[in-house]
């Protein structure tokens, strides 16, 4: 199984500032026929769902702020949050759906200095 | 607009049976996968069981296979998730999940909000 890890567990961030958080695969969810990485972030706040963010790694999905970004490839990535917002508390998780069985990241809590 | 709507939750003995059912609104549900992802109390996801959209080939994780499957109705827009032997440990809230392919090796684009599954004598 492909084993995903998430640094830091949690982070506390001041309204405005950056947040980083970084996620490792234990094998390259890279696909190299069509050069996708096939590693998905999501974002739950609390009492929800979880919602899409990024995809691809790096692709903005429709509707979520440009703060947001993803990076990365192969086997490290990194979701920016640019300026917290308030609204942005919530726990973070990668997802790698490049081989079975899929599987997700242990969750990055955000929240508020 | 794009929805999935999840139903069947509910308490279970060890050992017993649960059918969960997910309806699908907003999107021609023949053309994607569908997936199910489940939430232990207090803990991250897991990823449960696929079905594609094209072959309606189907995938699991290994703490599931032979308990559980996953089919689709396409007329009548639903996937559903047959729980056997249900287990403790299998006590989540479980998300249905759209994909946003046919495919099954694609990231999923929209969740439900869950239904609980709760497994206890």
């Amino acid at each position: 199984d492909i084993v995903m890890t998430q640094s830091p567990d949690s982070l506390s961030v001041s309204l405005g500032e950056r947040a980083t958080i970084n996620c490792k695969s234990s094998q390259s969810v890279l696909y190299s026929s069509n050069n996708k990485n096939y590693l998905t972030w999501y974002q739950q706040k609390p009492g929800q769902p979880p919602k899409l963010l990024i995809y691809w790694a790096s692709t903005r999905e429709s509707g979520v702020p440009d703060r947001f970004s993803g990076s990365g490839s192969g086997t490290e990535f990194t979701l920016t949050i640019s300026s917290l917002q308030a609204e942005d508390v919530a726990v973070y998780y990668c997802h790698q759906h490049f081989r079975f069985p899929f599987t997700f990241g242990p969750g990055t809590k955000v929240d508020i200095k | 607009e794009v929805q999935v709507l999840e139903s069947g939750g509910g308490l279970v003995q060890p050992g017993g049976s649960l059918r969960l059912s997910c309806a699908a609104s907003g999107f021609t549900f023949s053309s994607y996968a569908m997936s199910w992802v489940r939430q232990a109390p207090g803990k991250g996801l897991e990823w449960v069981s696929i079905i594609s959209g094209s072959d309606d080939s189907t995938y699991y994780i290994d703490s599931v296979k032979g308990r559980f499957a996953i089919s689709r109705d396409n007329p009548k827009n639903t996937v559903y998730l047959q729980m056997n032997s249900l287990r403790v440990e299998d006590t989540a809230v479980y998300y249905c999940l759209k994909g946003s392919s046919a495919n099954y090796y694609i990231n999923m684009d929209v969740w439900g909000q869950g239904t609980t599954v709760t497994v206890s004598s």
